[in-house]
């Protein structure tokens, strides 16, 4: 079974501060992984997603990810936060199950910007 | 112009009663989902259709009866509600069944039981 660990459910940074959250995740195949956004009262939206190919990914609002298969992490990073990042990040692991698409999700993130 | 709606968005009920949500999607996908996402945020999945046929099935009571009239339309049936059912369903659409595919997310239809 594929599963994900987010480390921190609570992470505050300073606006303009370097944003970092952390995802490590388990499976015995290769992963497809994705990170995603909540914000208060909304749907989930894709920030960015690995598959193949290159190892750091860019994504949408100045976000991206790295993929280690050495360290099976997929932390999400962004230089300098924004009080509009402030929401509920997800980490997802993909996995072919009976054959369907399941994305599983981590526990998630929820991201405080202080002025 | 969304491209994946859920209705109703808020639904409050007493415990006992049957309800139902509806979802469709305009992105021509193949696939689609029930997600549940508990109080303290926690998303499971709960079903997965592949134009009309269903083809993930988790640990859900029978009371929970998903329905697929069209691969554009995956509709939620629950029976008997419980307190335990109240929750955020989300409703997803993928535009593959095989892995790495992304989800497209509806916003959600908030169940309260009472």
């Amino acid at each position: 079974a594929q599963s994900v660990t987010q480390l921190g459910s609570h992470v505050s940074v300073s606006e303009g501060a370097l944003v970092l959250l952390r995802c490590n995740y388990s499976s015995s195949v290769p992963p497809y992984l994705f990170w995603y956004v909540q914000y208060p009262n909304q749907g989930l939206q894709l920030l960015l997603k690995y598959t193949t190919g290159a190892t750091l990914v860019k994504g949408i609002n100045g976000f991206e990810a790295e993929f280690k298969k050495s360290e099976t992490s997929f932390h999400l990073t962004k230089p300098s936060a924004h009080m509009s990042d402030a929401a509920e990040y997800f980490c997802a692991v993909s996995g072919v199950t009976g054959g369907g698409n399941k994305l599983t999700f981590g526990t998630g993130t929820q991201l405080k910007v202080e002025l | 112009d969304t491209a994946v709606s859920q209705t109703p968005k808020y639904l409050v009920t007493q415990m006992g009663n049957d309800k139902s949500i509806k979802c469709e999607q305009n992105l021509g996908h193949d696939t689609m989902y029930w997600y549940k996402q508990d109080s303290k945020k926690f998303l499971k999945i709960m079903f997965s259709y592949n134009n009309k046929e269903l083809i993930i099935n988790e640990t859900v009571p029978n009371r929970f009866s998903p329905k697929s009239p069209d691969k554009a339309h995956l509709n939620l049936h629950i029976n008997s509600l419980e307190l335990g059912d109240s929750a955020v369903y989300f409703c997803a659409s993928s535009p593959r069944s095989g892995g790495g595919g992304e989800l497209f997310f509806g916003e959600g239809s908030r169940l309260t039981v009472l």
